[in-house]
């Protein structure tokens, strides 16, 4: 079994400022974890997964998220909110190795970013 | 989005009507995929396909069939569309099944049933 928990459905900054979107999960087994962005009226677009290799992954247009076995938790971190990176951000879970069948995402969260 | 194309991108319809929703690869992936996503739920795998006339369910597929006749398009059917099917609906693609291929996804269609 498994299950991915977004703690927080909203999260607000302002321009210049550091993003934190707080992601955990359960897992029967070794996860493998990704966090996907979605636009407004867009499709979701990964932007780092990680699978079993480095704990701290990178990904694109500046996002890194840190696997922490102990916690189970993937956050989604970024030093610097730009305008652009308005958008819904989900992280979903499944098991390594396991099929695209069984992936769960999570309810997302809505970031806001403020001139 | 660049290899998948979802049709029509927007569709309003009554309770009752048959509804058909495309999607069409250029990328020539095995793996396809529906999902429907509705606030609070984030996406919920309705229907998948592993190759020509393979399909199977996934989490929600009352209410929903799929076909898969060539290697490029996606179809997902609601034979009698009811208000509870208004959401939006994404296809997603992926060269293999294993939870660590990345899926890539078209722009959704939103589909509202009145």
């Amino acid at each position: 079994a498994q299950s991915v928990t977004q703690l927080d459905s909203h999260v607000s900054v302002s321009e210049g400022t550091p993003v934190l979107l707080r992601c955990n999960y359960s897992s029967s087994y070794s996860p493998s974890l990704f966090w996907y962005v979605q636009h407004p009226n867009k499709g979701l677009q990964l932007l780092l997964k990680y699978t079993s290799a480095a704990t701290l992954v990178k990904g694109i247009n500046g996002f890194e998220a840190e696997f922490k076995k102990r916690e189970t938790s993937f956050h989604l971190t970024k030093p610097s909110a730009h305008m652009s990176d308005a958008a819904e951000y989900f992280c979903v879970v499944t098991f390594s190795g396991g099929s695209n069948y069984n992936l769960t995402f999570g309810k997302g969260t809505l970031l806001t970013v403020n001139p | 989005d660049a290899g998948i194309t979802q049709s029509p991108r927007h569709k309003v319809t009554e309770t009752g009507t048959p509804v058909t929703l495309r999607c069409h690869q250029t990328e020539n992936h095995r793996y396809m995929y529906w999902y429907r996503q509705d606030p609070g739920h984030g996406l919920r795998l309705i229907h998948y396909s592993y190759g020509v006339k393979d399909t199977d369910k996934g989490e929600v597929s009352d209410g929903y069939s799929v076909s898969r006749s060539k290697t490029e398009d996606f179809l997902l059917t609601l034979e009698s569309a009811t208000s509870s099917q208004t959401s939006v609906y994404f296809c997603a693609i992926s060269e293999s099944r294993v939870g660590a291929n990345v899926l890539t996804f078209g722009a959704g269609s939103r589909l509202t049933v009145l």
